[in-house]
């Protein structure tokens, strides 16, 4: 009963890199959810994906790429790297009904680093 | 999207009731009221979902007046582990993915 899980769970980067973040969700959710959260504050959503094959952006989407080729897969990228992206990522996924905002499962976190 | 409002922090003690109100004047027709809680260094965890009135689970209770305008949060009996970051979410069918986490109330027990 895995749930939400993202790896790695911890990555320190230089600025200028690039690096993938992984979401697998095991609960057969059609919608999938990358935030990040910065210290004493609350999540901010990235992007999300409503179902396979498609996303859309969120609140702060710039600097980072998704894509959801399989329906239990939500991969997050960073293409060059930068400072202000120095954060705690979550991931979340969660059903689709007919009615209101359906609960959202979230995975632990990724801690990134950037240097 | 609807503005909530929290406070930020409350200090409780073991054994009480801890009541944490949530302000959502903006709140639309087809916006469910949902809490979440965060412990250090983990995501977010569901609680509580209601849209009108009263909704009890073996968690806590939410309370949400007739104009929807408001809702409150309710932890019985609160224990050291109730310690953590309580978030009030309002979305909806429309735009309802693009949920918006405020500050959260940080919640402290004391023994």
């Amino acid at each position: 009963n895995a749930g939400v899980t993202q790896t790695p769970k911890f990555r320190v980067l230089k600025t200028g890199q690039s690096m993938t973040l992984l979401c697998a969700q095991d609960m057969n959710h059609e919608y999938m959810y990358w935030y990040r959260q910065d210290p004493g504050m609350g999540l901010r959503l990235i992007h999300y994906s409503v179902g396979e094959g498609t996303t859309a952006k969120g609140e702060v989407p710039d600097g980072y790429n998704v894509s959801r080729l399989k329906k239990q897969n939500f991969l997050l990228g960073l293409e060059s790297a930068a400072p202000s992206q120095t954060s705690v990522y979550f991931c979340a996924s969660s059903r689709m009904t007919g009615r209101g905002n359906q609960p959202q499962h979230f995975g632990d976190g990724t801690r990134l680093s950037i240097l | 999207l609807a503005k909530t409002t929290q406070p930020i922090s409350m200090d409780s003690y073991e054994g009480q009731e801890v009541n944490i109100t949530c302000s959502h004047n903006n709140i639309a027709t087809n916006d469910y009221i949902t809490w979440y809680q965060q412990f250090p260094s983990q995501g977010p965890r569901f609680i509580i979902q209601g849209y009108k009135t009263k909704v009890t689970n073996e968690v806590a209770s939410l309370f949400i007046p007739a104009d929807r305008k408001s809702s409150t949060l309710s932890l019985p009996r609160v224990s050291l582990s109730d310690t953590a970051v309580y978030y009030c979410l309002v979305a909806g069918d429309t735009g309802g993915f693009k949920t918006i986490f405020g500050a959260g109330t940080r919640l402290f027990v004391k023994a």
